[in-house]
């Protein structure tokens, strides 16, 4: 079975430090991962995807399979990073995405 | 390019009836997945059609269905609908190029009394 686990369901930082919202997942196969993130009143957005290796807006996230993990990171946090982020495994072959529960970020002045 | 649109973007219902939400997918995307959101499960997939067919399934009851058009418009269908059925439905679509980012829609907010 595929899952994905966000441990923290709140996350609240000051402007400036750094920032990581945790992800493991569980999967048999081989995993393509993603963060999406959805800012107030907006819709749900792709961020970075694992395969594309790219830093967007300053997020960062590295697959580690031997931990089967894929945290986001953010070496310095602004006011406009403050959303709810999800983690999310597609499953081979398909373009089912599944899921965490999310993390709601706030970052404070 | 438009993004997704759903319709209605809002609905009330009463147990025991049922419902027809629609997706409408970006502009050449073929592949279009739904989404039920709830504060309890979180963002649990539906289903997801290509070309017309029901590719996948998530783990729902029959009483969930959905279908795709030759344009590739889809809807979904809710019958008998129950308390639990209160949610949002997200519609996400896809070029269908692999691991690529899918687009979602704003949501159609489903209340069931």
């Amino acid at each position: 079975a595929q899952r994905v686990t966000q441990p923290e369901k709140l996350l609240s930082v000051f402007k400036g430090a750094p920032v990581e919202l945790k992800c493991n997942y569980s999967y048999s196969g081989s995993p393509e991962l993603f963060w999406y993130v959805q800012y107030s009143r907006q819709r749900l957005q792709l961020l970075l995807r694992h395969i594309s290796r790219e830093s967007i807006k300053g997020f960062t996230a590295d697959l580690n399979k031997g931990e089967t993990s894929f945290h986001l990171k953010k070496p310095f946090a602004q006011e406009e990073d403050s959303a709810m982020y999800y983690c999310a495994l597609m499953v081979g072959g398909s373009e089912k995405l599944v899921f965490g529960k999310g993390t709601k970020l706030t970052v404070n002045p | 390019k438009a993004g997704v649109t759903q319709t209605p973007r809002y609905l009330i219902k009463t147990r025991g009836q049922q419902v027809t939400l629609s997706c409408s997918p970006i502009s050449g995307h073929r592949s279009v997945s739904w989404y039920q959101q709830t504060p309890g499960q979180g963002l649990q997939f539906l289903f997801e059609y290509f070309s017309e067919t029901q590719r996948n399934k998530g783990n729902f009851p029959g009483r969930f269905s959905g279908r795709q058009f030759s344009n590739s418009r889809s809807e979904m269908n809710v019958s008998t609908l129950e308390l639990g059925d209160s949610a949002l439905y997200l519609c996400a679509s896809s070029p269908f190029v692999p691991y690529n980012e899918q687009f979602f829609g704003p949501g159609t907010r489903l209340t069931v009394l």
